[in-house]
């Protein structure tokens, strides 16, 4: 499986700035997912995040609002944009499958738990 | 995805099968049954998954029924490590790398001492 790591772990913001949440992998993956849970509820696909190539947004989700960056297979980031205290969420990354015949399977990073105030 | 059905909780004893039912009677013939869990807000695990013969592998057993329109999640002997909420998933996989899990409410699975 993928050792994934998020940074921050945590953080508490105020309100109308901006935090940009880093994922990395320790191998290539062909893709990479981020996810919001908000308290209490179950995970929510934000978008899925492709090498070199847009990011695709779920229903719900916009670029403005969380702007993400995929430079190369390894890396990705997002950025929760103009935060109100309904953006305070746990924020997951996972990775997609490599490529290899029985690598389907997402895993999933340990999360960063956002605050705003 | 096809919706998955899942009780809310469920209580095992410590030591005893944990089995865990889910209901996909909607399930496409290409997607997958996954599941995961989730500790106390931790990142989901990853535990098994599924088309349409059962798995095994070293944390739990998969069970498909012949018509597929429903799951059993077995955990062999529960500990009180197996505490977490259980999400099972229906997904397609594309062969391309693109696919994607849609989270239910899950089972909260209590073990009890």
């Amino acid at each position: 499986s993928a050792v994934i790591s998020q940074k921050p772990s945590r953080d508490i913001c105020q309100r109308g700035t901006s935090l940009t949440i880093q994922c990395q992998v320790d191998s290539q993956v062909t893709m990479m997912f981020w996810y919001r849970q908000q308290p209490g509820q179950s995970l929510t696909l934000i978008a899925t995040a492709n090498q070199g190539s847009e990011a695709t947004y779920e229903s719900g989700f916009v670029i403005d609002k969380f702007p993400i960056s995929r430079p190369n297979l390894t890396f990705s980031t997002l950025t929760v944009s103009n935060m109100s205290p309904e953006d305070s969420s746990i924020y997951l990354c996972s990775v997609g499958p490599s490529g290899l015949a029985g690598r389907e399977t997402q895993y999933f990073g340990p999360g960063t738990r956002l605050l705003v105030l | 995805d096809a919706k998955t059905t899942q009780p809310p909780s469920m209580d095992c004893a410590e030591g005893r099968a944990a089995n865990l039912p889910c209901n996909h009677s909607t399930i496409s013939g290409n997607e997958y049954v996954y599941w995961y869990r989730q500790i106390h807000s931790q990142g989901p695990q990853y535990i098994i998954h599924g088309l349409k013969n059962n798995e095994t592998n070293e944390m739990a057993s998969l069970i498909i029924t012949e018509d597929r329109k429903s799951s059993t999640l077995i955990l062999p002997h529960a500990t009180l490590r197996d505490t977490a909420v259980y999400y099972c998933i229906a997904a397609t996989y594309s062969g391309a790398g693109s696919y994607q899990l849609t989270f239910g409410k899950g089972t909260k699975l209590s073990v009890i001492p």
